[in-house]
């Protein structure tokens, strides 16, 4: 079954509104979650690390105003898109690593944030 | 920096064919590297994961093999189905659990 749950999965905002984005961990704990971002036909690009208790660590170029993550229990994190704009559409994912599988890695579903 | 390269982008074979997906990489001190699924809007699927240590792991009709000296990791698929059809995306885990995606081969399996 499902490692991860990341909601919603689709999501059309205006421009100028705001889009969160919930991630979760089913089962277990993870003090540690990190979300991605993937363009079109680009590699997947680490935008941050969600710590549990504390401040996010950001990715080189990537808005911390802009990009609010939140790690407020050791099961959910949540990123929220703050006065999206159209090249914020893009497809977000989350994902964090299993204690006790090796540092296997997994993601959520993934959301696709379209900005009109 | 680590830089993973995944060539080439996109790849058609028939039905039945065998088939090998190649990623190479820049930096060899790496944790572990990790091949993925990923089906045009979903989510990644974990396929594989060879830790540092380890040449190759096995699942099914996939196989996947390390070769940290040269830099390569392939992904093979005996018996290519159609519903072998997705984008499969090789990453490597560096320091703190953080991964490096290559840009994915984009797989079509014809009937």
């Amino acid at each position: 079954g499902a490692v991860v749950s990341q909601h919603p999965s689709w999501v059309i905002c205006k421009s100028g509104t705001s889009v969160k984005i919930e991630c979760r961990s089913l089962d277990f704990q993870a003090t540690t979650m990190f979300w991605y971002r993937q363009f079109p036909k680009q590699s997947l690009m680490l935008m941050a690390t969600s710590n549990e208790g504390s401040k996010a660590t950001y990715e080189q170029g990537v808005e911390k105003d802009k990009f609010l993550i939140n790690h407020a229990s050791l099961t959910l994190s949540t990123l929220t898109v703050t006065s999206a704009h159209p090249e914020d559409s893009s497809f977000y994912i989350c994902s964090v690593s299993l204690p006790g599988s090796g540092n296997t890695i997994y993601f959520g579903e993934g959301s696709w944030l379209t900005v009109v | 920096k680590q830089e993973v390269t995944q060539i080439p982008a996109a790849l058609s074979v028939p039905e039945g064919e065998n088939l090998v997906l190649n990623c190479s990489f820049t930096d060899s001190a790496i944790y572990n590297l990790q091949w993925f699924r990923q089906d045009p809007g979903k989510g990644l699927t974990s396929l594989l994961l060879i830790q540092s240590s380890q040449r190759e792991q096995t699942s099914g009709r996939l196989n996947a093999s390390l070769d940290k000296s040269s830099g390569r990791s392939t992904l093979y698929i005996a018996a290519s189905q159609p519903g072998d059809s997705a984008t499969y995306l090789c990453a490597l885990t560096g320091a703190n659990s953080k991964l490096t995606f290559g840009k994915g081969i984009t797989l079509s399996v014809r009937p």
